[in-house]
């Protein structure tokens, strides 16, 4: 896990407003993944990428890209801002068959 | 596609008592779950994993039994302990195809002094 960082951490926006979370990884993994989790609930799988320059959709795509530049970097970004993705934001490489989640991002919709 | 259900949604038990939860999982082409705990504020992290050529898998406290012909796998927690207390995942996957990675609802565990 020490291997995955996300940026920033906190973040509030107001709706309409665009941001971008960035997700950056050093264990050379291929495939990496953007999860959002709402209070109380579990993890839904928003982007994907099997590689680098490869994206693809995931059960809540709406409202999100991605951009997949190099192997290390995973970004997730939110065009017009709106309440209903208040939520953590969770990047995650993959190992073998195996996720490991970043630290996540906590985002604020007003 | 893979649907995952997981149960119960909470749980308390007396420290000390076992605690188990269950997932059933509906794609047979599924051959890896894993376990992952969840404090609060804090990111999901892998406790154990089986995958389908085994039966069970222990790590100290922590044990997961799969059985291939239902469907369904447990975690089995025994001696609780406070620290224990947490949100619980399961998840199933085929390959090492990521995209097929989907997790349960998650269970609240309260593990009572």
């Amino acid at each position: 896990n020490a291997g995955v960082t996300q940026t920033p951490k906190f973040q509030v926006l107001k709706t309409g407003q665009s941001m971008t979370l960035q997700c950056a990884q050093d264990m050379n993994h291929n495939s990496m993944y953007w999860y959002r989790q709402d209070p109380g609930m579990g993890l839904r799988l928003i982007y994907y990428s099997a590689s680098e320059g490869t994206t693809d959709k995931g059960e809540v795509p709406n409202g999100y890209n991605v951009s997949r530049l190099n192997k290390r970097e995973f970004s997730l970004r939110l065009e017009s801002a709106a309440p209903s993705q208040t939520s953590v934001y969770f990047c995650a490489p993959l190992e073998q068959e195996t996720q490991y989640f970043g630290p996540g991002t906590r985002l604020l919709v007003l | 596609g893979e649907n995952v259900e997981q149960h119960p949604s909470t749980l308390s038990v007396q420290e000390g008592d076992s605690a188990v939860i269950k997932c059933t999982y509906s794609d047979s082409a599924s051959n890896y779950f894993p376990w992952y705990k969840q404090e609060l504020g804090k990111r999901p992290q892998l406790i154990i994993d089986i995958r389908s050529n085994v039966g069970e898998k222990k790590d100290q406290r922590i044990a997961v039994t799969l059985n291939k012909t239902a469907k369904h796998f447990s975690l089995h927690i025994t001696e609780t302990q406070p620290e224990d207390s947490a949100v619980y995942f399961c998840a199933a996957s085929m390959d090492n195809y990521g995209q097929n990675f989907v997790f349960g609802p998650g269970t609240r565990l309260s593990v009572l002094p």
